[in-house]
């Protein structure tokens, strides 16, 4: 996990329940990242920040918010707009700016009660 | 946009056996590309990072190669072993944000 933690590792949500996925880093980066990964599928883009109190929407932002108040840390929201929101999430970090290696968490695996 | 495609979806070997997974992309302007790991409910492990300049990447008894001008890389596993079994995944990089990920390739080294 390279000095990313995510927390937690499992996660129910009820449905119109707002859940958020919490994401520490202490390796200073500066970039992190939210993916979400379905079975089968690759890794998609949810949301991604560069800087303190900066952040842009991926992908797949629908449903989903974020923020980043602090380098360390890059919590994300499952809203109760997120209809399908049975996934794993993963967060990941990136040092440098771009051309350096990429640093994912554990994940966390979200599902609907 | 960058298409990263892995072929096949899964491979199953047995131990002792070498082999190679793919990797291609439509983009030739990559920064870098990465080789990563994933165990079932884990997180993705690096593995091999190469840059747009190099050829290849070794360590142990992997080794990475890049061949931009044909949108290909492949993972080389020597003598194959049970604990190798995992998702392969690989990603490039072709600018600051713009990562691409491979669906992966799910390889089985069967005892």
């Amino acid at each position: 996990d390279g000095g990313i933690t995510q927390s937690p590792k499992y996660l129910f949500r009820k449905e119109g329940q707002n859940v958020t996925l919490s994401c520490e880093q202490n390796l200073n980066h500066d970039a992190m990242y939210w993916y979400r990964q379905d079975p089968g599928q690759g890794l998609r883009l949810i949301y991604y920040s560069q800087i303190v109190n900066d952040f842009q929407k991926g992908d797949i932002a629908e449903g989903y918010s974020v923020s980043r108040e602090k380098k360390e840390s890059f919590p994300l929201t499952v809203t109760s707009a997120q209809k399908n929101p049975t996934a794993f999430y993963l967060c990941a970090t990136q040092g440098g700016g771009a051309n350096e290696k990429l640093f994912f968490g554990s994940g966390t695996q979200l599902s609907v009660l | 946009k960058q298409e990263v495609t892995q072929i096949p979806a899964a491979l199953s070997v047995p131990e002792g056996e070498n082999l190679v997974l793919n990797c291609s992309f439509t983009d030739s302007a990559i920064y870098n590309l990465q080789w990563f790991r994933q165990d079932p409910g884990k997180g993705l492990t690096s593995l091999l990072l190469i840059q747009s300049s190099q050829r290849e990447q070794t360590s142990g008894r992997l080794n990475a190669s890049l061949d931009k001008s044909s949108g290909r890389s492949t993972l080389y596993i020597a003598a194959s072993q049970p604990g190798d079994s995992a998702t392969y995944l690989c990603y490039t990089e072709t600018g600051a944000n713009n990562l691409f990920f491979g669906t992966g390739t799910r390889l089985t080294v069967i005892p």
